[in-house]
């Protein structure tokens, strides 16, 4: 089963853009069925789902984020990456990444990484 | 805005039997939600449950069970253990989008 690591900068200055990588290790990004995604967690608040990118390339977005949200595929590196720009304070998160089949299958994720927004 | 409901604390005894419930504003949530249970514990990574209504993940023990009740997507517990003690979100699927309840905070006492 692909297991996952997410890296990134810890601390973001409102405004800017949050990058985040998501590694795969154990496995192809590009060889399986999966959905690769990206979810968040604000402090003391409920989980978010964030995007799916389908291994092929499909992509799905949270409408409330839509506008601001990219999630992309390095099959070179056996990555994926979520961009987030604009950011205010209301996006600082533990961001997770997340693997899974269709509707919820094998689903799983990385063990996340806290995002701070304040300059 | 869509807005997915779960009960926000639940109390059990150990050995009891539980059901957390998820609502959703658009209507009765159906098959169609491919509803799925993760759990949580504190400081940990989320852990999936139940995908698609009633299936159990590979790692999910048999004490854990999915099923439509009157509307909304439920999560029986049954023969509750300490360590069962989380906090347990719903997930539905719109159409090509997700949203998470806001989760129950389950105490086992």
């Amino acid at each position: 089963q692909p297991q996952l690591q997410e890296s990134g900068p810890g601390l973001v200055k409102p405004s800017e853009t949050l990058s985040l990588t998501c590694t795969v290790s154990g496995g192809s990004i590009s060889s399986s069925s999966y959905y690769w995604g990206w979810f968040r967690q604000p402090p003391g608040k409920e989980l978010e789902w964030l995007a799916y990118i389908f291994y092929s390339g499909g992509t799905f977005y949270n409408p409330s984020l839509k506008s601001r949200v990219t999630i992309s595929v390095d099959t070179s590196k056996n990555q994926f990456s979520l961009r987030l720009t604009a950011v205010t304070a209301a996006d600082t998160a533990v961001y997770y990444c997340a693997r899974t089949y269709a509707y919820g299958y094998d689903l799983s994720w990385g063990q996340g990484t806290l995002v701070t927004v304040s300059s | 805005q869509t807005v997915v409901t779960q009960e926000p604390s639940l109390t059990v005894s150990p050995g009891g039997t539980v059901i957390l419930t998820c609502a959703s504003s658009t209507g009765a949530v159906t098959s169609d939600y491919y509803p799925n249970w993760v759990q949580q514990k504190p400081g940990q990574a989320p852990r999936a449950l139940i995908y698609s209504t009633t299936s159990r993940q590979s790692w999910t023990p048999v004490r854990f069970s999915g099923s439509l009740l009157g509307g909304k997507a439920a999560l029986t517990l049954s023969g509750v253990q300490p360590e069962d003690e989380a906090e347990y979100y719903c997930l539905l699927y719109y159409g090509g989008a997700w949203v998470f309840g806001g989760g129950t905070k389950l105490t086992v006492l």
